[in-house]
């Protein structure tokens, strides 16, 4: 089974700190993403990445920036948080270009920004 | 406007009941399409492609529509168990494999 871990399930931090969130793959997938899920707004793509050191920004990439040094791990950082990026952030992983397109979840990490 | 748009719902049905949900995308270059289920507090898990020809997969049927770029999906003889938030989402090929949802329509199954 392809499984998708996010490093911390829950996260309580203060506005201004930097903020990671790491998140590792185990099936050698190609594409990695970043979304976030809030109510009503459904998931919105902040950062993907189809290969090592390549990123790509999706429609709300502005306080956010992303690292890809190995091709399993794909990193969220927020370098100054703020309130408004309380948010459930979720990761993705998918096979590369010939493949049926399904995204891998993991379990999504909660944070609060106070 | 958003790139995928689903109506929000809820729906509430009564168990057996046929439901109906609907999509669409403004993105021309999307060339992939699929559904996703949410459980209520869980991650999304794929529920099923979605292709031109339509496809059908036990109780549920996927339509696509490219020229009105319009996406369907039809669950039949709906259980308890279908309850669930249903995500609709496009995959654009053109670079990067860039995948976005809709909002979701929560479907609840009443008894």
């Amino acid at each position: 089974d392809v499984k998708v871990t996010q490093s911390s399930r829950y996260l309580v931090k203060r506005t201004g700190e930097k903020v990671f969130l790491e998140c590792v793959q185990d099936m050698d997938h190609e594409n990695m993403f970043w979304y976030r899920q809030d109510p009503g707004l459904g998931l919105r793509l902040i950062y993907f990445s189809y290969d090592v050191k390549m990123k790509e920004k999706g429609d709300i990439p502005e306080g956010y920036s992303v690292s890809r040094e190995k091709k399993e791990r794909f990193s969220l950082i927020l370098e100054s948080a703020s309130t408004n990026q309380t948010s459930m952030y979720l990761c993705a992983s998918s096979l590369g270009l010939f493949n049926t397109g399904e995204l891998f979840f993991g379990e999504g990490s909660r944070l609060t920004v106070l | 406007r958003k790139e995928v748009e689903q109506d929000p719902g809820p729906f509430n049905v009564p168990e057996g009941a046929t439901v109906a949900f609907n999509c669409t995308y403004s993105n021309s270059a999307s060339q992939s399409f699929f559904w996703y289920r949410q459980d209520c507090r869980k991650e999304p898990k794929l529920l099923m492609s979605v292709y031109s020809s339509g496809n059908e997969d036990g109780r549920f049927t996927a339509q696509l529509n490219r020229a009105s770029q319009y996406i369907s999906l039809l669950i039949r003889d709906s259980k308890l168990s279908d309850s669930a938030t249903y995500l609709c989402v496009a995959r654009d090929h053109t670079g990067g494999f860039k995948t976005i949802f809709g909002a979701g329509t929560r479907l609840f199954v009443k008894a």
